[in-house]
C-alpha cells in the first residue's frame, strides 16, 4: 500500500464548475498537509498549506484536512480553463526525518 | 517564480553514462531535496540537503549522490545510468527541516534527462 494515494484522473469539468479533488494516507505521522499545482513541463506550485485538521480557505481554493479520517481534499470553486493542470497533494511529518511524500497527481481539465 | 534555479533544462545520455544536475536555492534557504518524476507519476525523494550533510534518502540506489555547497547550492550526480532514469528531475529549497513552515517546499523548474 502507497504512503499516499490519489486518484490519478483525468477529471473533466465545464467553466464555472466546483471542483473536488483528494487524497487518503496511512501514516498517522503526517501532520503538514500541501497542494501544488503542476503545469505540463513545470516544477510544482504551491497552492495550499495547512498543519494539522481544519480548514483553510484562499480565494477560490478551499483546503480541508480530517486527520481522524486521514483524508485531505482541496476545493476549487468557479473553476478556470487556467485551472487545468495536475494537482498533487502531499505531505510530511516527523517520520523519523522530514521527508515529504507526494501522491501520484490528479490531472485536471476544465472546458470553456 | 520560486527563485530556485536548475540547469541544464535538458538532458540527453546514454545508457552507462554519468551526469550531472544542477539547483541554486532560493534566497535564505539552507535546505535542497531532490526529487525524481517519471512520466504521469508524483514526484518520488531521492534525498535531502542540510547544511552541506545528507539529511535522509528515498529508495534510491547508491549510484545516485549528491552534494550541497557552501552558498547551499546542490548537484544531484547519477553514475551509471540506466534507461528507467528518463524523468524530470526536480530540486527543492526550504527554509530548514523539522516542523512548521520551515517544511514548506519550493520547486524548480526540473531538468529533464533522456537516457538512450
Amino acid at each position: 500500500q502507497k504512503e499516499v494515494e490519489q486518484d490519478p484522473g483525468p477529471l473533466s469539468v465545464p467553466e464555472g464548475a466546483i471542483v473536488s479533488l483528494n487524497c487518503t494516507y496511512s501514516n498517522s505521522a503526517f501532520q503538514y498537509f500541501m497542494w501544488y499545482r503542476q503545469y505540463s513541463r513545470k516544477g510544482p506550485e504551491l497552492l495550499m498549506y495547512t498543519y494539522s485538521s481544519g480548514n483553510k480557505e484562499d480565494g477560490r481554493f478551499t483546503a480541508q484536512v480530517d486527520k481522524s479520517s486521514k483524508y485531505i481534499s482541496l476545493f476549487i470553486r468557479d473553476s478556470q480553463p487556467s485551472d487545468s493542470a495536475t494537482y498533487l497533494c502531499a505531505m510530511t511529518g516527523n517520520t523519523g526525518g522530514f521527508k515529504t511524500i507526494f501522491g501520484a497527481g490528479t490531472r485536471l481539465f476544465v472546458k470553456a | 517564480e520560486t527563485g530556485v534555479t536548475q540547469s541544464p533544462t535538458h538532458l540527453i545520455k546514454t545508457r552507462g553514462q554519468q551526469v550531472t544536475l544542477r539547483c541554486s536555492s532560493q534566497s535564505g534557504h539552507n535546505t535542497v531535496s531532490w526529487y525524481q518524476q517519471a512520466l504521469g507519476q508524483g514526484p518520488q525523494f531521492i534525498f535531502q540537503y542540510y547544511r552541506e550533510e545528507e539529511n535522509g534518502r528515498g529508495n534510491f540506489p547508491p549510484r545516485f549522490s549528491g552534494l550541497q555547497f557552501p552558498n547551499y547550492s546542490s548537484e544531484l550526480n547519477v553514475n551509471a545510468l540506466e534507461l528507467d532514469d528518463s524523468a524530470l528531475y526536480l530540486c527543492a529549497s526550504s527554509l530548514g527541516t523539522g516542523g512548521q513552515t520551515k517544511n514548506i517546499q519550493y520547486f524548480g523548474a526540473g531538468t529533464r534527462l533522456s537516457v538512450l
